[in-house]
């Protein structure tokens, strides 16, 4: 079956890049999403790519794609106290549905 | 814009109330979903509609009871639900040529 994981906590500085790494097993995976959840929100959809991308760039987000390693990241640059939230990796084949990663809880210092 | 929206934003119930979720969405989006997410953990499919009609149901309890009344709205009927029950219920559409799904910000429901 699919299977998403994510490394569960991530800490960093205000200011320095966060990269938030996710792992999937579905080699059909067509689109691979990213989300954002902060405390007692909904979900926030940050990025997704194609399959057949290998980056995704979108002001402070990048998104790369290791399709052969299946392994996709998120880098954020310039991170700020306000990105502290959690992130969730979610792969999709086709029009099925989402499959999510556990998420990753990123906490920025100051 | 898109904007999913949920009503209520919380809900205290006990084991022998009947409550309604509520969840709209005014994209045309032909495809909803709900969630249910505990803390610190992903979101868990409940059910999907398509063109207004039950498409997946993920072996939920009778207990929960999905309605998509038109294409903008989806309520999640309650009855008897039992204290795990208690969770964030999160609500989701996609376009039709899309495969973006964005959710509302969910119900938290706590089941006395």
């Amino acid at each position: 079956g699919e299977d998403v994981e994510q490394s569960l906590f991530l800490s960093v500085r205000e200011g320095d890049s966060s990269v938030i790494n996710c792992t999937y097993t579905d080699s059909s995976s067509t689109y691979l999403y990213w989300y954002k959840q902060e405390p007692g929100a909904g979900l926030q959809l940050l990025t997704y790519i194609f399959s057949n991308m290998d980056m995704k760039q979108d002001q402070r987000l990048t998104v790369l794609l290791n399709k052969k390693d299946k392994h996709l990241s998120l880098r954020i640059a310039d991170t700020q106290t306000g990105d502290s939230a959690i992130y969730f990796c979610a792969e999709r084949e086709g029009y099925s549905t989402l499959t999510f990663g556990k998420g990753t809880m990123l906490l920025v210092s100051p | 814009d898109t904007e999913v929206t949920q009503t209520p934003k919380h809900l205290v119930m006990g084991m022998t109330n009947k409550k309604s979720l509520k969840c709209e969405q005014h994209m045309g989006h032909r495809a909803m979903y709900w969630y249910k997410q505990k803390a610190k953990k992903p979101p868990e499919l409940m059910f999907v509609y398509s063109y207004e009609k039950l498409s997946i149901n993920e072996s939920v309890p009778s207990r929960f009871s999905p309605e998509c009344p038109n294409s903008s709205l989806l309520n999640l009927h309650l009855h008897a639900l039992q204290p795990e029950d208690s969770a964030l219920y999160l609500c989701a559409s996609t376009p039709d040529s899309s495969y973006e799904q964005y959710f509302g910000p969910g119900t938290r429901l706590t089941v006395t």
